[in-house]
């Protein structure tokens, strides 16, 4: 079993609109959470991070982590054509240095 | 910005032949890692490597694989012998320490095609 997992598997959003993306983890030990975005024939560039309950804000960009319910998620409001990619929720344990990728997010957004 | 290099872009070798995919990570940094993805989809943790030694490996790094970093130069995945399985994209990261808020940074990638 993966031990992140997201979805959905791909959206498609209209420009302007608002891009949500979800991803839960299935052990607890996980306790740091980011966003990676990649572009198609790059590498993964780290969007945000976010350690604490609650949300993260920056620029477009917000996360929320709930760690009780094992629940992270990435909204992108004012979604723009640049912001198509693949999305992934990374996770990482305590004193544990392995990044756990879940399997990704095909973002779509149309002018 | 800092930028982790990776050389080649693209290599093709037959099966059975041994490769090295070399990467350059940022000059500062002392954790270093190689991760698979397959067709555009799930990156798979292969290693990581600290102060010249293999700190934790997936189930994916098979007998064939091995990673060093001889005297501060390129870091590097060695596959011998080659399987066609193996064809897929390696990144490399690196991040400047275990703990706390930093992100590996990835490099953009060595596409390996075992024919």
């Amino acid at each position: 079993q993966q031990k992140v997992q997201q979805s959905p598997e791909s959206l498609s959003v209209p420009e302007g609109g608002m891009a949500s993306l979800n991803c839960t983890s299935s052990d607890r030990n996980f306790q740091y959470f980011w966003w990676y975005r990649q572009h198609s024939g790059e590498g993964p560039k780290a969007l945000m991070s976010i350690f604490s309950d609650g949300d993260k804000k920056e620029g477009r960009f917000t996360a929320h982590l709930n760690k009780a319910s094992l629940h992270v998620s990435l909204h992108i409001r004012d979604s723009q054509p640049s912001d198509s990619a693949l999305y992934f929720c990374a996770a990482r344990m305590s004193n544990y240095n392995v990044l756990y990728f879940g399997s990704g997010t095909k973002l779509t957004v149309e002018p | 910005g800092p930028k982790v290099l990776q050389i080649p872009s693209h290599q093709i070798i037959d099966m059975g032949q041994m490769v090295t995919l070399n990467c350059d990570p940022v000059s500062n940094h002392l954790y270093f890692y190689w991760y698979k993805q397959i067709l555009g989809q799930q990156m798979e943790f292969l290693v990581n490597f600290y102060n010249g030694k293999v700190m934790e490996k997936s189930k994916l790094f098979k007998d064939q694989f091995s990673v060093e970093r001889p005297d501060g130069s390129y870091f590097t995945l060695k596959i011998q012998p080659t399987a066609l399985e193996d064809s897929a994209v390696y990144f490399c990261a690196s991040s400047p320490s275990v703990l706390g808020d930093q992100a590996p940074l990835f490099g953009e990638g060595t596409r390996l095609s075992v024919l």
